[in-house]
């Protein structure tokens, strides 16, 4: 069973989309994270949820907006993408919020054209 | 000012040679966890070890050991005896109260047989 899983793997789409990402994760853990890595292997936090409660929210643009409808999941919404959104975007998970281990989904491959 | 330096970026080595990956941080904080993750090729990010700032013992898990030494700030780690399927990205992290896991930029470690 994979503990923490996200959809699409691969996500090829045009400028000015919308797209969502999922993410889920099966560990009972009780915070979720969003992880963006850039072209140079840059791995940056965005958004932390604890318990469907957003704790961090780096500067991000507003397009992304992060939903937790429960604490298993958590997902990210782009609006009106951008050829710089293309990166890798890794969803995570910890059984708390401090100081915590996260375990990694494999990643989806967001490519802007 | 929080950060993680991993000076570098690329190494190459021969099947069967020990290779160590430096990895230097900077935090005021008394309370801190040190991480590796390693990035295959397959993309994904698989936990290695955590270390927190108030346990100095060097550790040991097969080929893979830890040194951490808080006077030079340093979590270095070290593969023995390494193997192609040792190749990958890894990635040295630090964990602050914050919650944020600040990420190194990574040194890509090349194997050949």
């Amino acid at each position: 069973d994979t503990a923490v899983s996200q959809t699409p793997k691969y996500l090829v789409t045009q400028m000015g989309n919308d797209k969502s990402i999922k993410c889920e994760q099966n560990l009972g853990h009780d915070t979720m994270y969003w992880y963006k890595q850039d072209s140079k292997k840059f791995l940056k936090i965005m958004f932390s949820y604890n318990n469907k409660e957003l704790i961090i929210n780096e500067t991000v643009p507003n397009r992304f907006s992060p939903k937790s409808p429960d604490k298993a999941h958590l997902n990210l919404h782009i609006n009106s993408l951008e050829l710089g959104d293309s990166a890798v975007y890794f969803c995570a998970s910890s059984r708390t919020v401090k100081y915590e281990k996260l375990f990694f989904g494999s990643g989806t491959q967001l490519s802007v054209l | 000012a929080q950060k993680v330096t991993q000076a570098q970026t690329e190494i190459s080595v021969v099947e069967k040679e020990d290779v160590t990956l430096d990895c230097v941080y900077e935090t005021r904080d008394t309370t801190y966890y040190l991480f590796w993750y390693k990035q295959p090729p397959s993309g994904e990010l698989v936990f290695l070890i955590r270390r927190n700032s108030f346990d100095e013992q060097n550790e040991i898990s097969g080929r893979y050991s830890w040194n951490f030494q808080k006077s030079t700030s340093s979590f270095n780690f070290t593969i023995t005896a390494s193997q192609v399927v040792d190749s990958a990205v890894y990635f040295c992290a630090l964990l602050l109260n914050t919650d944020k896991l600040i990420f190194g930029t990574g040194t890509r470690l090349q194997v050949f047989p």
